[in-house]
């Protein structure tokens, strides 16, 4: 059964920094390209950042490049996003997703973990 | 950025009713058009993707068609269950979701 698990979401001061993880299990991870999807609370959904299945291909979007950096851990089966200087409209329920391999559908989505931007 | 506005913001019908939503790419995207639900507290679920095809696991009364600049889902008989925000979305370039539309069961 395909699971992807966030977590490191909570509070953060503007301008500080949380690291989120999404563990994945039940499918070959190395085989799927990953992505972040962020919700606002009672917002629609925000495609936030894209990883390949090598990662050799990286994408952001405007709202935080230069802010964010997507990784993954191969031998630990991991997605991870570091998220610095946080603002305050970064606030949101952050999903992780997978691609079906070879195509650019996000298949399995994760539960999600709040992230909140509050001083 | 494509921009992609659905239609309507809400939809309140019966059950057994047939539900069409509409979305519309302000420029072509081909058949790159996917469809999730989401339900209240949950995470979205992949509907339909290619426009027009049904993920795993998805009941036939979901159904997509369309390609270009116009979309639509269908819900051909709504259930109690279908009570949730439909999203469209596009990776023809940079993805972007719609607002979504929100279906309400009377």
């Amino acid at each position: 059964e395909v699971q992807l698990v966030e977590s490191g979401g909570g509070l953060s001061q503007p301008g500080g920094s949380l690291r989120l993880s999404c563990a994945a299990s039940g499918f070959t991870f190395s085989s799927h390209a990953m992505s972040w999807v962020r919700q606002a609370p009672g917002k629609g959904l925000e495609w936030v950042s894209y990883i390949s299945s090598s990662g050799g291909t990286i994408y952001y979007a405007d709202s935080v490049k230069g802010r964010f950096t997507i990784s993954r851990d191969k031998a630990k089966n991991s997605l991870h996003l570091q998220m610095n200087s946080l603002r305050v409209e970064d606030t949101a329920i952050y999903y992780c997703a997978r691609d079906e391999v070879n195509k650019d559908v996000a298949d399995y989505w994760g539960q999600g973990t709040l992230v909140t931007v509050s001083s | 950025e494509i921009v992609l506005t659905q239609s309507p913001a809400t939809l309140s019908l019966s059950p057994g009713e047939r539900a069409t939503l509409s979305c519309r790419a302000s420029q072509s995207v081909g058949n790159h058009l996917v469809w999730y639900q989401q339900k209240p507290g949950q995470a979205p679920r992949l509907l339909i993707y290619d426009a027009s095809n049904r993920a795993t696991g998805v009941p036939a009364r979901f159904s997509g068609s369309g390609s270009g600049t116009d979309f639509t889902l269908t819900i051909s008989s709504l259930e109690p269950e279908d009570l949730a925000d439909y999203y469209c979305q596009q990776r023809s370039h940079w993805p972007t979701f719609g607002q979504g539309t929100k279906v309400e069961i009377k």
